[in-house]
């Protein structure tokens, strides 16, 4: 059973074009993270959560934001796409044991 | 130099060898992740090891916590564990990975 879910698994959007991509965990975890990933490189963190507890990187653009209404449910929001931001978003969990990731969500950006 | 180095960048072999990728990290850890990642496809954490040495099926994680390295043993390799092997250190004051770059591993039928 998926135990993190991402949606869509694709996304076409356009320049300029607010976009928000999905993430639900049935897992109850109080952590949960988004991930940028550009092709042959390593995913790179844009944000966590500890609970309700935000954690912005340093170096994630403000055209990236992130809520979490829940524990169940987190969202990236990208304002303002630009070309560069094509890429997949991986969504995960996790324990001091171990990671859980979604399938992640390819953005494409026209 | 980054934290978390992995060596080789790049691995192809035949199938049926053992493989061995390997691990080194500069920085305090919690622990130690080997992930796996297939090609368009999504993560799949394999291990995470604090000591010591685990085995799952034909994949064997050890990690040696005073020289800081760790190495992801495949026994009798098959063309399907061609993927990218990727190892991360796992802060638990901050619940952060930091990423080694990934392994590119190809076995050949």
């Amino acid at each position: 059973d998926a135990m993190v879910i991402q949606n869509p698994r694709y996304q076409v959007t356009q320049f300029g074009k607010p976009v928000t991509l999905s993430c639900s965990q049935t897992l109850n975890h109080n952590v949960m993270y988004w991930y940028q990933q550009k092709s042959s490189q390593a995913p790179k963190l844009l944000f966590h959560y500890y609970d309700k507890d935000f954690n912005n990187e340093a170096d994630t653009p403000d055209n990236f934001q992130s809520r979490r209404p829940n524990t169940s449910f987190c969202f990236l929001d990208i304002r303002s796409p630009g070309l560069g931001d094509a890429a997949m978003y991986l969504c995960a969990t996790s324990t001091k044991e171990t990671q859980y990731f979604g399938p992640g969500t390819r953005l494409l950006v026209l | 130099k980054n934290e978390v180095e992995q060596s080789p960048q790049n691995l192809t072999a035949q199938e049926g060898e053992f493989i061995t990728i390997n691990c080194s990290y500069s920085v305090g850890i919690s622990a130690l992740h080997w992930l796996q990642q297939h090609p368009g496809g999504g993560i799949v954490s394999l291990f995470m090891l604090s000591s010591g040495k685990k085995k799952h099926g034909r994949l064997i994680a050890t990690i040696n916590i005073q020289e800081k390295h760790s190495s992801l043993h495949i026994t009798a390799s098959h063309p399907r564990d061609s993927a990218v092997y990727i190892c991360a250190a796992f802060m638990d004051s901050n619940y952060q990975l930091i990423w080694g770059a990934g392994t590119k591993l190809i076995i050949k039928p």
